[in-house]
């Protein structure tokens, strides 16, 4: 199916635990980004990547990681995950200066 | 550093009214300018975007926004919602020579649509 998925689209974890997110995208776009959307945030930038093997830090980096082996594959992982990490996580790809285009999200809950 | 303000945090309206969702930008340089609507439990589809061109865009269920470079604002607005709007809407804007990474986002509008 065309399109950007993330999985899982429910998680709980443990506090200290590391956990993957995963995200993938069928377009061959060459920016990928990983948000997590917060009450009262709206919605806050970890990490970006302009092509395979290229990232970048966003607004709020601490506490995750990113790769970039394949175009369309966009792991985020905590490495150690804490209860401040509870949020809805969402993957988006964008192609040139048009619009983004996002994943359903995922909820993650740190216990 | 560039931002995006999203004036009203919640917009509560009753069925068939109009509704403005204000959104302004930082900078006075050249933009290009996006709407978009997150249903409960979903991810941001596209609502409308500026790219060029004409300064109203629309999208197909009846919402438009109007490009004001001297205002630095992108408003959306809807003649007569209907409950099925009821939704959060974000304004995002991205810079002409800039990276595409750089797609910011205001902190969304909370449009509670009441019958």
């Amino acid at each position: 199916d065309a399109g950007i998925t993330q999985s899982p689209r429910y998680k709980i974890t443990e506090t200290g635990r590391q956990v993957t997110l995963m995200c993938h995208q069928t377009w061959s776009h060459s920016y990928m980004f990983w948000y997590r959307q917060d009450l009262g945030h709206g919605l806050r930038l970890i990490y970006y990547s302009a092509a395979a093997d290229i990232t970048d830090k966003g607004e709020v980096p601490d506490g995750y990681v990113v790769s970039r082996s394949k175009t369309e594959n966009f792991p985020l992982t905590l490495e150690s995950a804490t209860r401040s990490q509870t949020s809805v996580y969402f993957c988006a790809s964008r192609g040139g200066n048009t619009e983004a285009f996002f994943g359903q999200g995922t909820r993650l809950t740190v216990v | 550093a560039q931002s995006v303000t999203q004036l009203d945090s919640q917009v509560p309206v009753f069925e068939e009214a109009p509704v403005e969702l204000r959104c302004n930008y930082s900078s006075s340089v050249s933009v290009y300018l996006f709407w978009y609507v997150q249903y409960p439990n979903q991810g941001l589809q596209l609502l409308l975007k500026y790219l060029s061109g004409s300064t109203l865009v629309e999208s197909i269920n009846g919402f438009e926004a109007e490009f004001n470079k001297s205002q630095t604002s992108f408003h959306l607005r809807k003649p007569s919602v209907h409950i099925s709007d009821t939704a959060e809407y974000f304004c995002a804007v991205s810079y002409y020579g800039g990276s595409q990474g750089n797609l910011i986002f205001g902190k969304g509008t909370k449009l509670s649509v009441k019958p």
